[in-house]
């Protein structure tokens, strides 16, 4: 079974308006992180937020807030305010467990969100 | 502070040959990887260091080989280049479990 499930293949969004990317995960040990990152179409990988999973709000950086429902197992992307740059491929990704290998990244097949003007 | 840096960024090779991509990163990060990226199949975890002279394997680590002498480089082996080592790969390197890793601008792959 995959770790990080991303359902939607390409999302398109109207400039200004907000967009949610969805993102669920399996996992079986109750200490995990779970990280967005965007990719632009230049290649490299930007970091975006982080959510814990004892963390009892949801995390937000800016225009992006993550959606964490712990019991449905799910951490969506909200981008408010969306902008002509937000045009990007997004990852979902999690860490797992404890020790040295819970520095280890699980990432989902990603979204691609195209803003439109 | 340079970050993380990959090299080459482009290379070519022909089946058979050997190379090492090159990382370094100049933030004293303990824990750096290896990924690869293919088109539709997001990131995978190629091998992955906790610190100088641990290293371990990844979700796809058959045909590679890593090394990590000290903290600030790892070097990622291709012993016998296939097409299927077709791929970007990316270094990235982290100092803490909740901390977003960075990543370093990629290595783009062609193996013929």
């Amino acid at each position: 079974a995959q770790k990080i499930t991303q359902t939607q293949p390409g999302m398109f969004v109207q400039e200004k308006e907000a967009v949610t990317l969805d993102c669920t995960y399996d996992t079986s040990d109750p200490s995990y992180g779970l990280f967005w990152y965007k990719q632009p179409s230049s290649g490299e990988m930007i970091f975006l937020i982080y959510q814990g999973s004892y963390d009892q709000q949801n995390a937000t950086e800016g225009r992006y807030s993550l959606n964490f429902q712990k019991a449905r197992k799910s951490a969506n992307l909200v981008i408010s305010a969306s902008q002509l740059g937000d045009s990007a491929m997004y990852f979902c990704a999690m860490r797992e467990g404890s020790g040295g290998s819970n520095y280890k990244l699980t990432f989902g097949k990603g979204t691609l969100l195209t803003v439109n003007p | 502070n340079a970050g993380v840096t990959q090299t080459p960024k482009f290379q070519v090779l022909k089946t058979g040959q050997s190379m090492t991509l090159q990382c370094a990163q100049d933030m004293n990060h303990e824990y750096m990887s290896w990924y690869r990226q293919d088109p539709g199949m997001g990131l995978r975890l190629i091998h992955y260091s906790v610190g100088a002279g641990i290293t371990d394997q990844g979700e796809v680590p058959n045909g590679y080989n890593v090394s990590r002498s000290t903290t600030e480089d790892f070097p990622l082996r291709l012993l016998s280049a296939a097409p299927s080592q077709t791929s970007v790969y990316f270094c990235a390197s982290s100092y803490s479990y909740s901390n977003g890793y960075t990543f370093g601008s990629g290595t783009r792959l062609t193996v013929v």
